[in-house]
């Protein structure tokens, strides 16, 4: 089946640790996205990625880090910079750039910090 | 002003009913427009594009008016699996801005 595929759904960390997100997709997407939804906000970007080992910083990027070696795979490493790290974090992928093509999304992880 | 506005709702609605939900974003030069419905505690999933000729899809109609700045979706005979939040999306500068959505309720 195509699509995209986030681990873990729960995660619980202390603080300050650092901890990395997996998100990986099959659909042959040139496109990824990492965001995080909050009770009562809408979804905000933290950093996306166009194509493989290139990346740039969304809305709300202060905290987080990524890589894209692979076209298949960006993981999001939530570092103990990021004050408030509890969130649920989506991962999303579109065949073109830009965000003129429809984004799929992951079915995400709710980390929570302790 | 916010760039993508919506109403909060929640918008309780027996089920056969007709329900419509608009929503407003203020750059005029936004390109493509979205709804997707997010369901508790999931991921938002595309419900559809919208288009300016407005489009279709069963019981969805999408609709878009470029002069007063706004997108619609109407609903026609609701079901109770249609209860959801549903998020308006609008690409502007080539990047989605996300409204905060419109809770529907579809009660027995």
């Amino acid at each position: 089946d195509g699509g995209i595929t986030q681990s873990p759904k729960y995660l619980f960390r202390k603080e300050g640790q650092n901890v990395t997100l997996s998100c990986e997709q099959n659909l042959n997407h040139d496109a990824m996205y990492w965001y995080r939804q909050d009770p009562g906000q809408g979804l905000r970007l933290i950093y996306y990625s166009q194509i493989v080992n290139d990346f740039q910083k969304g809305d709300i990027a202060e905290g987080y880090s990524v890589s894209r070696e692979k076209k298949e795979s960006f993981p999001l490493t939530v570092t103990s910079a990021q004050k408030n790290p509890t969130a649920f974090y989506l991962c999303a992928s579109s065949m073109g750039q830009g965000g003129s093509n429809e984004q799929f999304f992951g079915p995400g992880t709710r980390l929570t910090v302790l | 002003r916010k760039e993508v506005e919506q109403d909060p709702g929640p918008f309780n609605v027996p089920e056969g009913a007709t329900v419509a939900f608009n929503c407003t974003y203020s750059n005029s030069a936004s390109q493509s427009f979205f709804w997707y419905r997010q369901d508790c505690r999931k991921e938002p999933k595309l419900l559809m594009s919208v288009y300016s000729s407005g489009n279709e899809d069963g019981r969805f109609t999408a609709q878009l008016n470029r002069a007063s700045q706004y997108i619609s979706l109407l609903i026609r005979d609701s079901k109770l699996s249609d209860s959801a939040t549903y998020l308006c999306v609008v690409n502007y500068n080539r990047k989605l801005i996300w409204g905060l959505g419109t809770s529907l309720a579809v009660n027995p």
